[in-house]
């Protein structure tokens, strides 16, 4: 595997329901994201991962939770989501001091019913 | 309030002519200005970048231009080709040493024209 992978690409689930998406970028890099992607809208910053450590979280709802249990590997787990929830959610991964270029995963599109 | 600004939502280009992608940006701050390519069902990918010491930056097909004073950045791409029909992201970075923060535009999406 190179570059940054999502799993899984699609996903459909119930209000109730409780899930994760998985991130693993075979970069070397020490920066993860991830991101919201709502149709003809920018894209929405929710949590950054550095070293493992979050050190930004853009007042995202607590039924949004993130988890970086090392720095190749990101998760972001879901319970009582709400129909709005429903979009493109983009991991991505950067190094340090590269200007910000960030290397994107193909995403997860998540339905929610 | 959106900071980094794409008007346009759409494009539609002739193949072989020049394709012209604009982004207008509010915040005097932002030092580094990337933009980004995603096809459908995939992440967006790196295209190219400019500092803002510089008003011009050329890679290949594409050229970004930089205007500090009208806060308005373009990407032109020329010849325009079939594999060139994406959508094309803008972003901005507050400040040179940020490793986290970019800025989104919402896209603009162009269609290149047989």
């Amino acid at each position: 595997e190179t570059g940054v992978t999502q799993t899984p690409r699609h996903l459909v689930m119930g209000m109730t329901n409780k899930k994760s998406l998985k991130c693993e970028q075979h970069l070397g890099h020490n920066a993860m994201y991830w991101y919201k992607q709502s149709a003809k809208k920018p894209l929405e910053l929710m949590f950054v991962y550095s070293l493992e450590e979050r050190v930004e979280n853009n007042s995202v709802p607590s039924r949004f939770s993130p988890e970086c249990p090392n720095s190749s590997h990101l998760f972001l787990h879901l319970h009582t989501l709400q129909p709005e929830d429903s979009a493109l959610y983009l991991c991505a991964s950067s190094q340090p001091g590269q200007y910000n270029e960030q290397f994107f995963g193909p995403g997860t599109r998540l339905t929610v019913l | 309030d959106q900071q980094v600004k794409q008007n346009s939502p759409s494009l539609s280009v002739q193949e072989g002519r020049i394709s012209i992608l604009n982004c207008d940006y509010t915040n005097s701050m932002f030092d580094y200005f990337l933009w980004y390519k995603k096809y459908p069902a995939e992440g967006p990918t790196f295209l190219i970048s400019i500092s803002s010491i510089k008003d011009k930056n050329e890679d290949g097909r594409f050229t970004v231009f930089l205007n500090k004073s009208a806060k308005h950045l373009s990407l032109h791409i020329v010849p325009s080709q079939p594999g060139d029909s994406a959508v094309y992201f803008c972003a901005a970075s507050p400040r040179p040493d940020s490793n986290y923060q970019l800025i989104w535009g919402a896209g603009t999406k162009l269609i290149i024209k047989p």
